[in-house]
């Protein structure tokens, strides 16, 4: 049982480049997010997925698409990469959006730095 | 607008002597409120959660919370600090009705020798 996995653990982009970054999840969780993590500010919301094949934005999502064509798996995608977008990026997944069941999982997460 | 303040960016702590991190929530209907810790370049691990039972949480490593409605209060203490809780630990809050969580900023505990 791995939980939740990203793939890369790191990655360097020039400005314009795209990317996807990859989340899995062996737990059956229904819900799945995609945050990311900038000093002295938490974590922020940038899309999230309720079930298979369902998408929604967060809080910044601006420059950032998402898919969940499988439900063990969330894509980010960035398909132009801009120096504000120099970030650890981590994936979640939770069972559940009830208020009793909805602890999160978290993944290792992507340090991504655009130059 | 809903918001969730760690009070302190950084707190150090000698080994041995109590922990105390502080966080306070915008008042709110029935929020769920979690304390997760980040251990430098790891992810986030849940170490407790409030979801509407006792309001003195017990969670792992010895850690503990105690929810206080009337102060929006929900801090993190520990009687002893150990060399191993050295981390980056968030107050989450979670409103019921809707989807929102909402971080707080983080505070990074120091643990000396």
């Amino acid at each position: 049982n791995a939980g939740v996995t990203q793939t890369p653990k790191f990655r360097v982009l020039k400005t314009g480049q795209s990317m996807t970054l990859l989340c899995a999840q062996d737990m059956n969780h229904e819900y799945m997010y995609w945050y990311r993590q900038d000093p002295g500010m938490g974590l922020r919301l940038i899309h999230y997925s309720v079930g298979e094949g369902t998408t929604a934005k967060g809080e910044v999502p601006d420059g950032y698409n998402v898919s969940r064509l499988k439900k063990q798996n969330f894509l980010l995608g960035l398909e132009s990469a801009a120096p504000s977008q120099t970030s650890v990026y981590f994936c979640a997944s939770s069972a559940s959006n009830t208020r009793f069941s909805y602890e999160q999982y978290f993944g290792p997460g992507t340090r991504l730095t655009v130059t | 607008a809903q918001s969730v303040t760690q009070l302190d960016s950084h707190v150090s702590v000698s080994e041995g002597t109590p922990v105390l991190l502080r966080c306070n929530y915008s008042s709110s209907y029935s929020p769920s409120l979690f304390w997760y810790v980040q251990h430098p370049n790891k992810g986030l691990q849940l170490l407790l959660k409030y979801t509407s039972a006792a309001t003195l949480v017990k969670g792992i490593n010895g850690f503990e919370a105690e929810f206080k409605k009337s102060e929006t209060s929900f801090h993190l203490t520990k009687p002893s600090a150990h060399m191993s809780d050295a981390a980056e630990y968030f107050c989450v809050v979670k409103w019921t009705g809707g989807f929102k969580t909402i971080f707080g900023a983080g505070t990074r505990l120091f643990v000396k020798a």
